[in-house]
């Protein structure tokens, strides 16, 4: 399997609501990676996972939550948020560390904050 | 932190002309040099890397070209196609992350 995985494809959410995001990959990478990205923009980081734990907080407001149960698995949890986090949130991963290897995105999840 | 530009931010192109895109970056710690396609609504996707002990890489119709020197490196595609049309990230890898340009939209015309 050389694919990331991630559900859900969309999301709508209130401001009040807490909702999970979740990414899988099988292919035994050691880091994985969440990005944010909005509309004609780069992908922007947010949080490195390394050999399961967090190495990296972009200093991401706490609404975002982040958690890795296991070598495969990663979610983002999300609760209270505004409408200008609306956009679309990329999962990556890689099979080393840090910024020199090749990370290998899933489809994203497109998220709405009403 | 670093810092990556990347021109132009749009690029039209004829079908069968090149196109080229070209990345500046500030840390020179930084020896990772990937390059991203990111079609309408889908997933940004490599496409070509590079590392910094290499000056130039090619796979078909498409080439990256470094100048560690310089720090700037560049994305070369001939004979374009219209499924070529996307937006493009180059990318500079440290030690500790990735760090994305600001895209360019290129437009294959017929």
């Amino acid at each position: 399997d050389t694919e990331v995985t991630q559900t859900p494809k969309h999301l709508v959410m209130g401001m009040t609501n807490k909702k999970s995001l979740k990414c899988e990959q099988h292919m035994g990478h050691r880091a994985m990676y969440w990005y944010k990205q909005k509309a004609k923009k780069p992908p922007e980081l947010m949080f490195v996972y390394s050999y399961e734990k967090l190495s990296i907080n972009e200093s991401v407001p706490s609404r975002f939550s982040p958690e890795c149960p296991n070598s495969s698995l990663l979610n983002l949890h999300l609760h209270a948020l505004q409408p200008e986090d609306s956009a679309l949130y990329l999962c990556a991963s890689s099979q080393g560390t840090g910024g020199r290897e090749t990370q290998y995105f899933g489809p994203g999840t497109r998220l709405l904050v009403l | 932190g670093e810092n990556v530009e990347q021109h132009p931010s749009t690029l039209s192109v004829q079908e069968g002309d090149s196109a080229v895109i070209k990345c500046t970056y500030s840390d020179s710690a930084s020896n990772y040099f990937p390059w991203y396609k990111q079609e309408l609504g889908k997933r940004p996707q490599l496409i070509i890397d590079i590392r910094s002990n290499v000056g130039e890489k090619k796979d078909q119709r498409i080439a990256v070209t470094l100048n560690k020197t310089a720090k700037h490196f560049s994305l070369h595609i001939t004979e374009t196609q219209p499924e070529d049309s996307a937006v493009y990230f180059c990318g500079t890898g440290t030690a500790s992350k990735l760090t994305f340009g600001t895209g360019t939209r290129l437009q294959v015309t017929l």
